[in-house]
C-alpha cells in the first residue's frame, strides 16, 4: 500500500520569506502522480501544483515550485515570497497512474502560518 | 457558477440516528468522492463513484452508505453503525477517469454527534 508522510506538523515563516514543506512517499510503482493541495481557514481544498513521476523537470506555478527526487521518493513544496494568504494546511497526495484508479492517498498535512 | 455544493455546513446528530449529507456538482464530472477529515489524519476515502448507479468502497466505508442515481448528486448517509462519526466531511469530483486529473472539492460539512 502507498503511504505519504509529511514530517512537519506545523511551520511558520515571516512574510516575503521562502519556505519549504517536505513530503516523502512509499510505493513500488514506477508511474504515478503527486499533488500538493492547500486548505485555507475556509477549509476549501485547492490544488496548488502537480507532478508527473515520468517527468524529470520540476513543476512550477508562479511562486510555488516542487523539488521532485524520484529515487529518494521525495516531493517537497517551495513557496517563494510568501504572502499572508498562503496561511493554510498543505497536504501532499499521491495516485498511481492507472486508468480508472481513483484512490488518492493524502499525507497528514503541514499547518503553515505566515507571520506579518 | 460551476462548482460543488455541500449541505448543510454544520450538522448535529443524536447517537443512534442516521443522517444524510448532500453533495451536488454542476461541473458535469463523471467521478465523485467522499472523504473524512480528522485532526492529524489528513483525508481518508470513504466511497467513490465513477459512473451513475455504480460506486466502490474506499478505505473506511464501514458505517457509511452512498447512492449515485444522478450524475450530479452523490449523497452520503452516516448510519448508526459508524462508531465515531464526528468529523469534517469533504465531497469532491473529477472530470473523466484519468488519474492525473485534479479533484475539485466542496466546502465541506462538519458533523457532530451529541
Amino acid at each position: 500500500a502507498q503511504t505519504v508522510t509529511q514530517s512537519q506538523p506545523e511551520m511558520s515563516v515571516q512574510e516575503a520569506e521562502t519556505v519549504t514543506l517536505s513530503c516523502t512517499y512509499d510505493t513500488s510503482e514506477n508511474n504515478y502522480y503527486l499533488f500538493w493541495y492547500k486548505q485555507p481557514p475556509s477549509r476549501q481544498m485547492i490544488l496548488v501544483i502537480r507532478q508527473e513521476a515520468y517527468k524529470q523537470q520540476n513543476a512550477t506555478e508562479n511562486r510555488f515550485s516542487v523539488n521532485f527526487q524520484k529515487a529518494a521518493k521525495s516531493f517537497s513544496l517551495k513557496i517563494s515570497d510568501s504572502q499572508l494568504g498562503d496561511t493554510a494546511m498543505y497536504f501532499c497526495a499521491f495516485i498511481e497512474m492507472d486508468f480508472g484508479n481513483e484512490k488518492l492517498t493524502f499525507g497528514t498535512g503541514t499547518r503553515l502560518t505566515i507571520i506579518p | 457558477d460551476g462548482g460543488i455544493t455541500q449541505s448543510p455546513k454544520y450538522l448535529f446528530r443524536k447517537e443512534g440516528q442516521n443522517v444524510t449529507l448532500s453533495c451536488e456538482q454542476n461541473l458535469n464530472h463523471d467521478a465523485m468522492y467522499w472523504y473524512r477529515q480528522d485532526p492529524g489524519q489528513g483525508l481518508r476515502l470513504i466511497y467513490y463513484s465513477q459512473i451513475v448507479n455504480d460506486f466502490q468502497k474506499g478505505d473506511i466505508a464501514e458505517g457509511y452508505s452512498v447512492s449515485r442515481e444522478k450524475k450530479e448528486s452523490f449523497p452520503l448517509t452516516v448510519t448508526s453503525a459508524q462508531k465515531n462519526p464526528t468529523a469534517f466531511y469533504l465531497c469532491a469530483s473529477k472530470p473523466g477517469l484519468i488519474s492525473y486529473n485534479e479533484q475539485f472539492f466542496g466546502p465541506g460539512t462538519r458533523l457532530t454527534v451529541l
